[in-house]
């Protein structure tokens, strides 16, 4: 089974609409974190976002909130207000075995291609 | 501050070539690790590091090498090149617990 499955492979929206990226997660770890990457046509890989399994509140950074629903493994990007420059692959991220100390790698989904229309 | 750093940007090998990509970080992180990008997919984690002398392979090991004799520097060796290691390299670091992971630049690597 997958443990990161991000059912949307492309996604055309409107610029200035809000966007929803979906993210499902599957671990039997009760300490993990979940990230959101953006990966532009460049390349690079741009963190936007980390959530906590433990932390109590959704995570925020500027245009960008993490829906957290723990209960139902769903971990859905938000993106608010969106830009041209949002034109990107998005992808979703897990890390597990933090309770141990020693963290392992990011299991990464297959991402989401999001086209930002004028 | 220069973050991750990764050497070289681009490469050409012929199959059973060796060569080793480099990845430094000047954030004294602990943890580091690299991974590679295949067309269509996410990144997929080859091997990792929690510090100095202490490595261990992730999902895709098989045909890499890796050492760490120090915090800073974290290399990836191809020992005998093969065309299916064609991809896009990403190294990466953070603490061992970090909240953020930062990623270098990307290699692009084809072996004919």
């Amino acid at each position: 089974a997958q443990k990161i499955t991000q059912t949307q492979p492309g996604m055309f929206v409107q610029e200035k609409e809000a966007v929803t990226l979906d993210c499902t997660y599957d671990t039997s770890d009760q300490s993990y974190g979940l990230f959101w990457y953006k990966q532009p046509s460049s390349g690079e890989m741009i963190f936007l976002i980390y959530q906590g399994s433990y932390d109590e509140q959704n995570a925020t950074e500027g245009r960008y909130s993490l829906n957290f629903q723990k209960a139902r493994k769903s971990a859905n990007l938000v993106i608010s207000a969106s830009q041209l420059g949002d034109s990107a692959m998005y992808f979703c991220a897990m890390r597990e075995g933090l309770s141990g100390g020693g963290a392992d790698g990011l299991t990464f989904g297959k991402g989401t291609h999001l086209i930002i229309q004028p | 501050n220069a973050g991750v750093t990764q050497t070289p940007k681009f490469q050409v090998l012929k199959t059973g070539q060796s060569m080793t990509l480099q990845c430094a970080q000047d954030m004294n992180h602990e943890y580091m690790s690299w991974y590679r990008q295949d067309p269509g997919m996410g990144l997929r984690l080859i091997h990792y590091s929690v510090g100095a002398g202490i490595t261990d392979q992730g999902e895709v090991p098989n045909g890499y090498n890796v050492s760490r004799s120090t915090t800073e520097d974290f290399p990836l060796r191809l020992l005998s090149a093969a065309p299916s290691q064609t991809s896009v390299y990403f190294c990466a670091s953070s603490y061992s617990e970090g909240r953020t992971i930062y990623f270098g630049e990307g290699s692009w690597l084809t072996v004919v």
